[in-house]
């Protein structure tokens, strides 16, 4: 069974800095492009950056180049979100997701809070 | 960036109707368009990629359609379980973008 796992969601003041964790188990996840999705309270998604199975390309949304770092380890089957300089705007449940493109599965979510 | 534009926004049924929900791209996407369907507090489900094909264990009464700028869901005939959000969303060019959703509430 496909299992995907956020954690390190919680609140953080304007500014401020979080790493998201995600952890993947009943698939080959190095054979398996992976994405983060957001979804703001009450709003629809928005792709937030996906990355290649050796983690050679990697693509983010406008609004959060240069601040988010998508990365991963394959060894330890885990899935990484870097976020600094967050903003109120990047308030969201954060999904993990299995696909570069179109996404066959989906975690949980854990919410981010970006508030003073 | 690809706009996809859903509609309507609500669409209230009852069940054992059949439901037409719409998405339309503000540029052409070809096939490489995807549905998905999510219920109150939780995460979303592939129903159907490339347009046309159903994901794994998804109801045959769930078919996609559509090529080019316009797409097309439609669900043969409501069971009580299908009354959620449903969202588009195109890999055609990054940013892969989603609709703005449609809720298909019970009348």
């Amino acid at each position: 069974e496909v299992q995907l796992e956020e954690s390190g969601g919680g609140l953080v003041q304007p500014g401020g800095s979080l790493r998201l964790s995600c952890a993947a188990s009943g698939f080959t996840f190095s054979s398996n492009w992976m994405s983060w999705v957001r979804q703001a309270p009450g709003k629809g998604l928005e792709w937030v950056a996906n990355i290649k199975q050796d983690g050679s390309d990697k693509y983010y949304v406008d609004s959060v180049k240069g601040r988010f770092t998508i990365s991963r380890d394959n060894a330890k089957n885990s899935l990484f979100l870097q976020m600094n300089s967050l903003r109120a705007e990047d308030t969201a449940v954060y999904y993990c997701a299995r696909g570069g493109g179109t996404i066959s599965y989906w975690g949980l979510g854990t919410l981010v809070t970006v508030s003073s | 960036e690809i706009v996809l534009t859903q509609s309507p926004a609500t669409l209230p049924l009852s069940p054992g109707e059949g439901a037409t929900l719409s998405c339309r791209a503000s540029q052409s996407v070809s096939s490489s368009l995807a549905w998905y369907q999510q219920k109150p507090g939780q995460a979303p489900r592939l129903l159907i990629y490339d347009a046309s094909n159903r994901a794994t264990g998804i109801p045959a009464r769930f078919s996609g359609s559509g090529s080019g700028t316009d797409f097309t869901l439609t669900i043969s005939s409501l069971e009580p379980e299908d009354f959620a959000v449903y969202y588009c969303q195109q890999r055609s060019t990054w940013p892969f973008t989603f609709g703005q959703g449609t809720r298909l509430e019970i009348k």
